[in-house]
C-alpha cells in the first residue's frame, strides 16, 4: 500500500468553481500534513499545513484532515486559471516529507 | 521574501563524473534537506541535515551521495560517480525547526547524466 495516495487527475474545473482534491495515507500515526503546489518544471510551493482534525482556511484554500479515516483534502474556492498546476499532498514523519504522486488540476476559463 | 536558492539551474554531466549541487538555505533556518524528482515521478526524500550531521537518510542516499555545509551559508550535495538513473530534478529545502514542520523548497537543479 502506498504511503500517500492521490488521484492523478486531471481534475478539470470551470473558472470560479470549487476544486476538491483528496489524499489518503496509510500510517495511522501520521500527525502532520502539507499541501504543495507544483507548476510544470518548477519546485513545490507550500500552500498549507494542517496538524489537527478539522478544517483550516487560508484565503481561497481550505484544508481538511480526518485522522480516523486517514484522509486529507484541499478545497480551492473561486478557482482561477493560475491555479492550474499539480497539487502534492505530503505527510511528515521524523525529519522527512513523504509525497503523493500529485493531482493535476486544470482550470478552464 | 526569504527564499532557498540553488545553483546551477541545469547541469549536464557524463556518466561516472562527480557533480556538486549547491544550495543556500533561508538564513535563519536550521534544518536542510535534499529531495529529488525523476521526470514524471514523485518527489522523493534523500537526506536531512542538522547541526552539521545527517539526521535522516533514505535508501536512495547510498555511498555515492554525500552532503556538506562547508560554510555558514552553503549546503551541498555531491554525487561521486553519476549514473544515467541519477538524472532528475534535485531540490534543496530548509525549515526553521525539525520534525513535522513547514519546509520551503528551492527552484531546483536539473541534472542530466549522459
Amino acid at each position: 500500500q502506498k504511503e500517500v495516495e492521490q488521484n492523478s487527475g486531471p481534475l478539470s474545473v470551470p473558472e470560479g468553481a470549487i476544486a476538491s482534491l483528496n489524499c489518503t495515507y496509510s500510517d495511522r500515526g501520521s500527525q502532520s500534513f502539507f499541501w504543495y503546489r507544483q507548476y510544470s518544471g518548477k519546485s513545490p510551493e507550500l500552500i498549507m499545513s494542517i496538524y489537527s482534525n478539522g478544517d483550516k482556511e487560508d484565503g481561497r484554500f481550505t484544508a481538511q484532515l480526518n485522522k480516523a479515516s486517514q484522509y486529507v483534502s484541499l478545497l480551492i474556492r473561486d478557482s482561477q486559471p493560475s491555479d492550474s498546476a499539480t497539487y502534492l499532498c505530503a505527510k511528515a514523519a521524523g525529519n522527512k516529507l513523504t509525497f503523493g504522486g500529485g493531482t493535476r488540476v486544470l482550470v478552464k476559463p | 521574501e526569504p527564499e532557498v536558492t540553488q545553483t546551477p539551474s541545469h547541469q549536464v554531466t557524463q556518466m561516472g563524473q562527480e557533480v556538486i549541487l549547491r544550495c543556500v538555505p533561508i538564513s535563519n533556518h536550521l534544518y536542510f534537506y535534499w529531495y529529488r524528482q525523476i521526470l514524471g515521478q514523485k518527489v522523493e526524500f534523500l537526506v536531512s541535515f542538522y547541526n552539521n550531521e545527517i539526521s535522516e537518510k533514505s535508501e536512495i542516499f547510498d555511498d555515492q551521495f554525500s552532503v556538506e555545509r562547508p560554510d555558514g551559508s552553503n549546503f551541498t550535495l555531491k554525487i561521486r560517480s553519476t549514473k544515467l538513473e541519477d538524472s532528475a530534478m534535485y531540490f534543496c529545502a530548509s525549515s526553521l525547526v525539525g520534525g513535522p514542520t513547514e519546509a520551503f523548497f528551492g527552484q531546483g537543479t536539473r541534472l542530466t547524466v549522459v
